[in-house]
């Protein structure tokens, strides 16, 4: 079975604080994409950034950058210099072809001004 | 519209209505997928289409669950005997993902709030 977990409930930071969201996932395929979600709040899923199973380059766009450890089964989401608008509910979220998506149950960040 | 269109954005009902949700995904997107979200949670799976066919319904709670895309395109979850416990969010996803093809990124609409009193 496929699970994603995200220890973080809440996290609050101040802006300009660089902030690191955690996911860890459980999986039997071989071969999988994981991926991040923003969900502001106006409630609308949005994508963020996606890694498949056969690259562990970490990479970074723009404030995002993601490390992928598939030793640890861990692909953790970093914001650099947070924003007020980065204030969101975070999913990370495991898939495989022909499979459903199955996401964490979200972590909540706030970032003050 | 380009994105995925979901309707009613708000439905009422009294416990035991039957109830339909429409989800019309972006055009040429084969898979669709039904979620439903409870206030603080996760995005909970209940089906998914790949063209005309569930490929996997296992997420349906019950049969008073049921969802059909008869066209392969527009999608309708219907509830019967709505409960209170059905009070949630309804999101639908669609993606151009076959079988080789795309790496699976899922396009979300706004959802349909169902609030069962």
């Amino acid at each position: 079975a496929q699970k994603v977990t995200q220890a973080q409930t809440e996290i609050s930071v101040v802006e300009k604080e660089d902030v690191t969201l955690d996911c860890v996932y459980e999986t039997r395929d071989t071969t999988y994409y994981l991926f991040w979600y923003k969900q502001p709040p106006s409630g609308e899923l949005v994508f963020l950034i996606r890694r498949n199973s056969f690259d562990e380059q970490n990479e970074i766009s723009g404030r995002y950058s993601w490390n992928f450890q598939k030793s640890t089964s861990s692909f953790n989401f970093t914001i650099t210099a947070s924003q007020v608008v980065d204030s969101a509910v975070y999913f990370c979220a495991l898939w495989n072809y022909g499979q459903n998506f199955v996401f964490g149950p979200g972590t909540r960040l706030s970032v003050l001004p | 519209g380009a994105g995925v269109s979901q309707t009613p954005s708000n439905k009422v009902t009294e416990k035991g209505k039957y109830v339909e949700l429409r989800c019309d995904p972006i055009s040429g997107h084969t898979a669709l997928y039904w979620y439903r979200q409870s206030l603080g949670q996760g995005p909970e799976f209940l089906i998914y289409f790949q063209g005309t066919g569930a490929a996997d319904d296992s997420g349906l709670p019950n049969d008073r669950f049921f969802a059909v895309r008869p066209e392969g395109s527009v999608s309708t979850l219907k509830i019967q005997r709505t409960e209170r416990g059905d009070s949630a969010v309804y999101l639908c996803a669609s993606s151009p993902q076959t079988s080789g093809g795309s790496t699976g990124e899922l396009f979300f609409g706004e959802g349909s709030r169902l609030t069962v009193l």
